[in-house]
C-alpha cells in the first residue's frame, strides 16, 4: 500500500516554463488536494477535488490548473512558472466528509529561477 | 482572515522536558482539531486529534488540551525526546466540505 505518491521530488524551472506535478493515491480516497508550504505561512490550499471530474479552487489558485479524470490521479499544472511559485508542494487525500486525517505525500520541492 | 493562529513559531526544549504548542481558532463551527507532525523532507502526518466536546485527549506522551470557551487548544509533549524534533501543525476541520484550516507551524528542537 503506497499511500500518496508524488513525483518528482525536486525540480528546477526557468521563469515562464510549464510543468506538471504528479500525484497518485491507491487508497480509493474521494478527496484530493494540493497545498503549498512556505516558511512562516504554513500550508495553503491551492486546489482540491471531491471526486473524479470535480475540482475547485482553494486559497491560492492563481497560476495553477488541476484536473481529476480518475479517482487515483490529481496532477497539478504550473502554466507559466514564476519565482513566487518557488515552494514545497504537497498532495493529500482523505475520505470525504468522514475523516479529519489527511494522508500527505512526501512533497515536491520546486525552485523557479 | 486566518482561521487558526499558532504559537510559538519555534521552540527549543531540553530532553525530558515538556513541549507546549498553542493554537487559537476564530470560528465555532469546527468538527475536529487535529495535530500533524512533519519531519524534514517528509509530508505532514496525523499525530492526534480531538473533538470539541472533549476537554483532553492523551495518546502516549502526546496530549491535546481543549478550551472551547476560549477557542484555544494546545499540544503537550511530555518527556520530550530528540526524536520529537519536527515541525508541528495544528488544524481546525469542518467535515462538511472537508475544510481544513492549518496553523503556520511550530519548529520544535529537543536538545539531548
Amino acid at each position: 500500500n503506497a499511500g500518496v505518491t508524488q513525483t518528482p521530488k525536486f525540480q528546477v524551472l526557468k521563469t515562464g516554463q510549464s510543468m506538471t506535478l504528479q500525484c497518485a493515491q491507491d487508497m480509493n480516497h474521494e478527496y484530493m488536494s494540493w497545498y503549498r508550504q512556505d516558511p512562516g505561512m504554513g500550508l495553503r490550499l491551492i486546489h482540491y477535488s471531491v471526486g473524479a471530474g470535480i475540482t475547485d479552487q482553494g486559497e491560492v489558485p492563481n497560476g495553477y490548473n488541476v484536473s481529476r479524470s480518475t479517482t487515483e490521479d490529481f496532477p497539478l499544472r504550473l502554466l507559466s512558472a514564476a519565482p513566487s511559485q518557488t515552494s514545497v508542494y504537497f498532495c493529500a487525500s482523505s475520505r470525504t466528509n468522514q475523516n479529519y486525517g489527511y494522508t500527505f505525500g512526501s512533497g515536491t520541492r520546486l525552485t523557479v529561477v | 482572515q486566518q482561521q487558526v493562529k499558532q504559537s510559538p513559531q519555534s521552540l527549543i526544549v531540553q530532553k525530558g522536558g515538556i513541549s507546549i504548542i498553542n493554537c487559537a481558532y476564530e470560528n465555532t463551527a469546527f468538527d475536529y482539531f487535529p495535530w500533524y507532525q512533519q519531519f524534514p523532507g517528509k509530508g505532514p502526518a496525523l499525530l492526534i486529534a480531538i473533538r470539541p466536546d472533549v476537554s483532553e485527549k492523551k495518546e502516549g506522551r502526546f496530549t491535546i488540551s481543549f478550551n472551547k470557551s476560549a477557542k484555544q487548544f494546545s499540544l503537550h509533549i511530555m518527556d520530550s525526546q530528540p526524536g520529537d524534533s519536527a515541525t508541528y501543525f495544528c488544524a481546525a476541520v469542518r467535515l462538511s466540505g472537508n475544510q481544513f484550516y492549518f496553523g503556520t507551524g511550530t519548529s520544535l528542537t529537543v536538545i539531548p
